[in-house]
């Protein structure tokens, strides 16, 4: 069965300092990822996603992250953090059912705080 | 029109209360899903439509009927609900149910009940 593991549960960084934030999944065949940011009490918004190809994938908002098969990694970078990065940081994998319709799996999150 | 709408933003019921939730969107998605997330946690697959069909049902209790009258709406119809029901209830929309690169999934800023 498909699965995402995102590591850190909390992470904080200092506002114009780098970002990685880490994800691992488990998918038997070529994985389809996408990285989500949830603001409190918000719906989720797409940062970026990974289908094929150029393993590095630019998303919005300046974040971008890089698809690693050997490591079954798919992390998400910011080289400055600003203020109004601090959010929860979903991963996802997604899945055909045949015969039904696509489902995402989500990983457990990771919060940003941003102190000033 | 690029997003999902649901309403009511906030609902308070009681347990023997009736309530609908309501989602809508007018990208000309034809799958719709629900999820329900609790704090701290990442969103639950409820319901999946397909082409206006039920097409995933997660084994969510009864006391949650789904209902998607036409392709750009999407409702949730709650009765006798318990207090572990109060959740962000949240929405979301894909292009085409049974492509994964269409997996992309738009969210809406979710209903927040609360169950007394």
């Amino acid at each position: 069965a498909q699965s995402v593991t995102q590591p850190d549960i909390h992470i904080t960084v200092s506002e114009g300092a780098s970002l990685e934030l880490r994800c691992n999944y488990s998918y038997g065949a070529t994985p389809y990822l996408f990285w989500y940011v949830q603001s409190p009490g918000q719906g989720l918004q797409l940062l970026l996603k990974y289908f094929s190809g150029d393993t590095l994938v630019q998303g919005i908002k300046g974040f971008e992250a890089e698809f690693k098969r050997s490591q079954s990694s798919f992390n998400l970078r910011k080289p400055s953090v600003h203020w109004s990065d601090a959010a929860e940081y979903f991963c996802a994998v997604g899945r055909v059912n045949t015969g039904t319709a696509s489902k995402l799996t989500f990983g457990t999150g990771t919060r940003l705080q941003v102190t000033l | 029109d690029t997003e999902v709408t649901q309403t009511p933003k906030h609902l308070v019921m009681g347990m023997t209360n009736k309530k609908s939730l309501k989602c809508e969107q007018h990208m000309g998605h034809r799958a719709m899903y629900w999820y329900k997330q609790k704090a701290k946690k990442p969103p639950e697959l409820m319901f999946v439509y397909s082409y206006e069909k039920l097409s995933i049902n997660e084994s969510v209790p009864s006391r949650f009927s789904p209902e998607c009258p036409n392709s750009s709406l999407l409702n949730l119809h709650l009765h006798a609900l318990q207090p572990e029901d109060s959740a962000l209830y949240l929405c979301a929309s894909s292009l085409y149910p049974k492509v994964l690169a269409a997996n992309e999934q738009f969210f809406g800023p979710g209903t927040r009940l609360t169950v007394l």
